[in-house]
């Protein structure tokens, strides 16, 4: 059964360092989604995109990220000057939109120091 | 805005015991609802989903979920559950027009064998 994979499984920083979070979603499915969980909170949105450009974004999501699909199977999320509160596990999705299920990867475990 | 509420944040159980999980949401209108689990060191996984019709949702691995609308509730049920069953259970919500999902925090299962 195709799966949704994320690389890497996880990674530490220095505050203020750039990170890039790598997925590669379902090969057929369209919409692509991140979201994170902040430790012992709860699972939250992030953006999703779908035709080469973002479709929704939430307040968090503000201009230190970024996503961008740079070839036909890798879906990146990039943090540009990473805070301490950017800790987090942070997932991949992939979907065929609206309604439709989410597939999830397994997650980036992000550590900023 | 949308919210979901999962009222327990841990729940310990024996093997063979029976286990409903609650979860409320805040959106009178038209609700689409899904339950993810996680198995430990695994991604997300959907379990069952409710768009519409039959209110009583069967899913995987023997999981049920109910929507009554009256009380703003989509509780997940499972007769027996079994050591395996340890894991957390999400419970969500459809957002909006693109597709993102609004999760509540999430309970705990642990099942004693």
């Amino acid at each position: 059964e195709p799966e949704v994979t994320q690389t890497p499984s996880h990674q530490v920083t220095q505050m203020g360092q750039e990170v890039i979070l790598r997925c590669v979603p379902i090969s057929n499915h369209l919409y692509f989604y991140w979201y994170r969980q902040i430790l012992g909170q709860k699972v939250e949105f992030l953006v999703s995109f779908y035709n080469n450009e973002i479709s929704e974004k939430s307040e968090i999501f503000d201009d230190q990220f970024s996503v961008e699909r740079p070839d036909g199977s890798n879906f990146t999320l990039k943090i540009r000057s990473t805070k301490l509160e950017d800790s987090a596990m942070y997932f991949c999705a992939s979907g065929g939109g609206g309604v439709e299920t989410q597939y999830f990867g397994p997650g980036t475990r992000l550590l900023v120091l | 805005a949308q919210s979901v509420s999962q009222h327990n944040h841990h729940v310990i159980l024996s093997e063979a015991a029976s286990l409903e999980l609650g979860c409320n949401y805040s959106y009178g209108g038209t609700v689409n609802l899904f339950w993810y689990v996680q198995y430990p060191g695994q991604h997300l996984q959907l379990l069952l989903k409710y768009f519409s019709g039959d209110p009583l949702v069967k899913g995987i691995k023997g999981f049920e979920a109910e929507f009554i609308k009256s009380k703003f509730s989509f509780n997940l049920r499972k007769p027996s559950v079994q050591w395996s069953d340890t894991a957390e259970y999400f419970c969500a919500v459809y957002g909006g027009s693109q597709g993102n999902l609004i999760f509540g925090k999430g309970t705990k299962l642990s099942v004693k064998p």
